[in-house]
């Protein structure tokens, strides 16, 4: 497609309910980013992909929060038991490295809403 | 953990104006971006820099890389009413040519009045 799409674009869970939340990078683009953004906070890197491999999961917030990209291409981000805290724009983006500096094109985001 | 200082949280400007803001950080990065935020949207990438002391210009837009590395600034020249919106400043600290892991200020909110 022409962007990174994201879906869905609002979710409204449940605490205690398991999410899953989509992100369609730009063909041919093989980094894939999930960051996670706070209301009224920049973004926070959760997990980094090349190809299908998690290179870096470093960011992610507890063991209740999972990624994966199988075929390296569309990822999701899962987590499970959510909680309050979790409420915020769960922003995707990808990028095609390039020497010398290389754009990641972010997506619209999903906002997820715990109540 | 690494934190980028961005003041103040919120600017109101007159359109034409110009306004500069600044970032700092308490730790050195290898590259530094700027981006803007609208409601309901992703950050889009305005300027990169990759060396200290950089100066590079998009348009209106003029940024500069410090040269102690650890602090940049943006201007923004001839204010117009699509300026409106949430600038963020972010640095990256490993150079991986990928942009692995991005720090993010919190971001400016510029207004712009007509």
């Amino acid at each position: 497609g022409a962007g990174v799409s994201q879906s869905p674009r609002y979710k409204v869970a449940k605490r205690g309910q398991d999410v899953a939340l989509r992100c369609d990078p730009i063909s041919g683009h093989v980094s894939l980013f999930w960051y996670q953004q706070a209301l009224g906070q920049g973004p926070e890197f959760l997990t980094y992909f090349q190809n299908e491999a998690q290179l870096d999961k470093s960011g992610l917030p507890s063991d209740r929060f999972f990624a994966e990209r199988p075929e390296g291409s569309v990822s999701t981000l899962k987590i499970q038991r959510t909680q309050q805290e979790d409420s915020a724009v769960y922003l995707c983006a990808s990028s095609a490295p390039q020497l010398p500096y290389t754009e990641a094109f972010f997506g619209q985001g999903t906002r997820l809403t715990v109540v | 953990g690494q934190q980028l200082n961005q003041s103040p949280q919120s600017m109101f400007i007159q359109e034409g104006e110009d306004v500069s803001m600044n970032c700092t950080s308490s730790s050195i990065f290898n590259t530094w971006l700027w981006y803007k935020q609208d409601p309901g949207e992703g950050p889009v990438l305005l300027i990169a820099l990759y060396k200290a002391g950089e100066l590079t210009s998009n348009g209106r837009l003029t940024a500069q890389f410090g040269i102690t590395r650890k602090d940049s600034f943006l201007n923004i020249s001839a204010s117009i009413p699509s300026d409106v919106g949430i600038y963020f400043c972010a640095g990256e600290d490993t150079y991986t040519g990928a942009n692995s892991k991005l720090t993010f200020g919190k971001g400016i909110t510029l207004s712009v009045r007509p």
